[in-house]
């Protein structure tokens, strides 16, 4: 498998523009992560979806921020419009939840610069 | 709110000793742990999980998980320069979802 595919690997904007990344988690997995990880704040969850139903969009800093799952194979999270405080690494995460075991695979990020 | 702590560090061992990387949480009700290695500039790999009390080894790497007190442990034996890297503690949530909550991970130097 090829594992958790996220593009693009970097990003550099302008504020104000509307910034999309995409993430094509691992075939037959049921859950999909978005994280944000910056020096300052370390990983944080922004948004969680489970069967491409999002349970938990509570680390979703603000309404500029918006993601969607169509399908099993696709997610994508807009940053509409872009702020320099929006600089980060974004990490697309899968998993196959079973019970309480569940692993996650993560994918190699987006690095995002907002200028 | 669910924490995960861990000491920032950074830790420095020389190589070939035992580094022993320790993580608390505040969620009684977690699950499960897990261990992920991050080299900078890189995505979060898992190395190892554990569920139940007591001590899970995995070639050079032991968890160790204690609920009573709600510490996690992970030691790398022999440690070599090719461990240094950050290591990132997670809790498994409960509540139905799941879903893991991290700490800020601890900085591991493993010089020759």
């Amino acid at each position: 498998d090829a594992g958790v595919i996220q593009s693009p690997r970097h990003e550099v904007t302008e504020m104000g523009q509307e910034v999309t990344l995409r993430c094509k988690p691992i075939s037959g997995h049921n859950s999909l992560f978005w994280y944000r990880q910056t020096m300052m704040r370390g990983l944080e969850l922004l948004i969680y979806f489970n069967n491409n139903v999002p349970i938990d969009d509570s680390g979703m800093p603000e309404d500029r921020f918006s993601a969607k799952m169509p399908n099993a194979s696709f997610s994508t999270l807009k940053i509409q419009p872009s702020e320099p405080r929006d600089s980060a690494v974004y990490f697309c995460a899968s998993s196959f939840q079973t019970g309480a075991q569940e692993t996650q695979y993560f994918g190699p990020g987006t690095r995002l610069l907002v200028l | 709110q669910k924490e995960v702590e861990q000491n920032s560090g950074p830790l420095s061992v020389p190589e070939g000793a035992i580094a022993s990387l320790n993580c608390t949480y505040s969620d009684r009700g977690s699950q499960s742990f897990f261990w992920y290695r991050q080299y900078s500039g890189k995505s979060p790999e898992l190395i190892m999980s554990i569920y139940s009390n007591g001590d899970k080894e995995d070639g050079r790497f032991t968890a160790q998980l204690n609920k009573a007190s709600q510490y996690v442990s992970l030691l790398i034996r022999d440690s070599q320069p090719s461990d240094s890297a950050t290591y990132l503690c997670a809790a498994g949530a409960t509540g139905g979802s799941y879903i893991p909550t991290f700490g800020r991970g601890t900085s591991l130097i493993v010089h020759p």
